[in-house]
């Protein structure tokens, strides 16, 4: 079935380093590309998106990646800080008909001052 | 954040009993779904519905139940059935595909913590 990966499980690092998460997907006809924020006990926030028709986005310190040949995509925080700190999910959909989002299994990530 | 809401925040539930997770929007959004989340692991979807009167399973629905008479509401019933039923559980809503632009994203509510007692 559809399934997406997500690696690392876990990642460290100190606070102004960069901090990269990777995914890969397995439907090819998938072609929305989400990121998603969930700090501790609180809801998923959406904070970067990407779309098959586009290889890289940025916003401010983040950044997303799209390797559609590969199936990978991946998420490029530079200059990290503390706040950072939460678990972040990507995900995978195709547009069109309904919208059903496969989720990666999550990166805790902790960024140390 | 506003726009979706869950009750209650937190929910105890003894053996074979069932219990009702509430989601309300006011997003004007079709589309609403149910997520279960365990630790160390994604969303996994229960059940998502597309319109009024209409629901699917997603890929773990058994133990469950949804109604949507509303379009503001979206209720899950976690039934006896349901084994292992502590968990996180997410609410979501998103605008019905092909009446804007492409984008899909999906917006939270705060979640309702399930335990078993």
């Amino acid at each position: 079935g559809e399934n997406v990966e997500q690696h690392p499980s876990t990642l460290s690092v100190q606070e102004g380093d960069s901090a990269v998460i990777k995914c890969t997907y397995s439907d090819s006809a998938s072609n929305y590309f989400p990121w998603y924020k969930q700090e501790l006990g609180k809801r998923p926030q959406l904070i970067i998106d990407i779309r098959s028709n586009v290889g890289e986005k940025k916003d401010q310190r983040i950044a997303v990646t799209l390797n559609k040949t590969a199936k990978h995509f991946s998420l490029h925080i530079t200059e990290t800080q503390p706040e950072d700190s939460a678990v972040y999910f990507c995900a995978a959909s195709r547009t069109g008909g309904y919208n059903k989002l496969i989720f990666g299994a999550g990166t805790r990530l902790a960024v140390h001052p | 954040d506003g726009g979706i809401t869950q009750s209650p925040k937190y929910l105890f539930r003894k053996e074979g009993q069932n219990v009702t997770l509430s989601c309300e929007q006011n997003l004007n959004h079709d589309a609403m779904y149910w997520y279960r989340q365990d630790p160390g692991q994604g969303l996994r979807l229960i059940y998502y519905s597309q319109i009024v009167n209409d629901f699917q399973k997603g890929d773990i629905a058994e133990g469950y139940s949804v109604s949507r008479e509303k379009k503001e509401s979206f209720p899950l019933t976690v039934t006896s059935a349901q084994k292992n039923p502590t968990a996180f559980y997410l609410c979501a809503s998103s605008i019905r595909q092909g009446l804007k632009s492409s984008y899909n994203e999906q917006f939270f509510g705060p979640g309702t913590r399930l335990t078993v007692l």
